[in-house]
């Protein structure tokens, strides 16, 4: 079974649309989880992570991302979308166990914002 | 999908000996491979990137005589923690693409805890 999944792997709207994109993991233990975007030629760069607290998460460039427990989610939103958001955002998830930890990038959501 | 293997999965050494790490592409030709670590509660920091029959590129800030790193494959990268201490406990986790390809695929994840 896949630990990470985003639905969305291809998403493109115009310029000041909302975006949602999906995060969903399979474990019932403790996780940590992050948002990762690859803007063209460029490489990864973390717009936010959780770890504990506050499960509404503000990251940068007016991203934020809700982790809901019970959905075992974590997606990631902007009200307004620019055309600089066009990338590729990655969700990750660090599972966590007593003897272990294991690392899982989901496969990526292609977002092209149109002018 | 395309799929990344990395182990071992956790490691527990002794401070002063050299752990190695594995990471293969299992379906494609991985022509760069990138490695990094993850401090607790932080994002992925980049160590190195190295590319298939060349030597690696480090990041500022990492040794490279501490943390080799080997590509002598399209399908295999190493990277060696040599004469390990207590502060290069962390979670290493490697990346993969391929020829002309931007999306990376990632490992699982090595957790190494020195004493």
């Amino acid at each position: 079974a896949q630990s990470v999944s985003q639905h969305n792997h291809h998403v493109i709207l115009s310029e000041a649309a909302s975006l949602e994109l999906g995060c969903n993991y399979s474990y019932g233990g403790t996780v940590n989880l992050f948002w990762y975007v690859q803007y063209p030629g460029q490489h990864l760069q973390l717009l936010l992570k959780y770890f504990s607290g506050d499960p509404l998460v503000k990251g940068i460039k007016g991203f934020e991302a809700e982790f809901i427990k019970s959905k075992f989610s974590f997606n990631l939103r902007k009200p307004s979308v620019q055309w600089s958001d066009t990338a590729e955002y990655f969700c990750a998830v660090i599972l966590r166990g007593d003897n272990f930890n294991k690392f899982y990038f989901g496969s990526g959501t292609k977002l092209n914002v149109k002018p | 999908g395309a799929v990344v293997s990395q182990h071992p999965s956790r490691v527990i050494c002794k401070s002063g000996t050299s752990v190695k790490i594995e990471c293969r592409s299992l379906d494609f030709q991985a022509t760069t491979m990138f490695w990094y670590r993850q401090f607790p509660k932080q994002s992925l920091m980049l160590m190195a990137t190295s590319n298939e029959g060349s030597k690696a590129t480090y990041e500022q800030g990492v040794e490279k005589d501490k943390f080799l790193i080997n590509h002598a494959s399209l399908t295999l990268s190493t990277l060696t923690v040599t004469s390990a201490h207590p502060e290069d406990s962390s979670f290493y986790i490697c990346s993969a693409k391929g020829q002309g390809q931007e999306k990376l695929f990632f490992g699982s994840g090595t957790q190494l805890s020195v004493l």
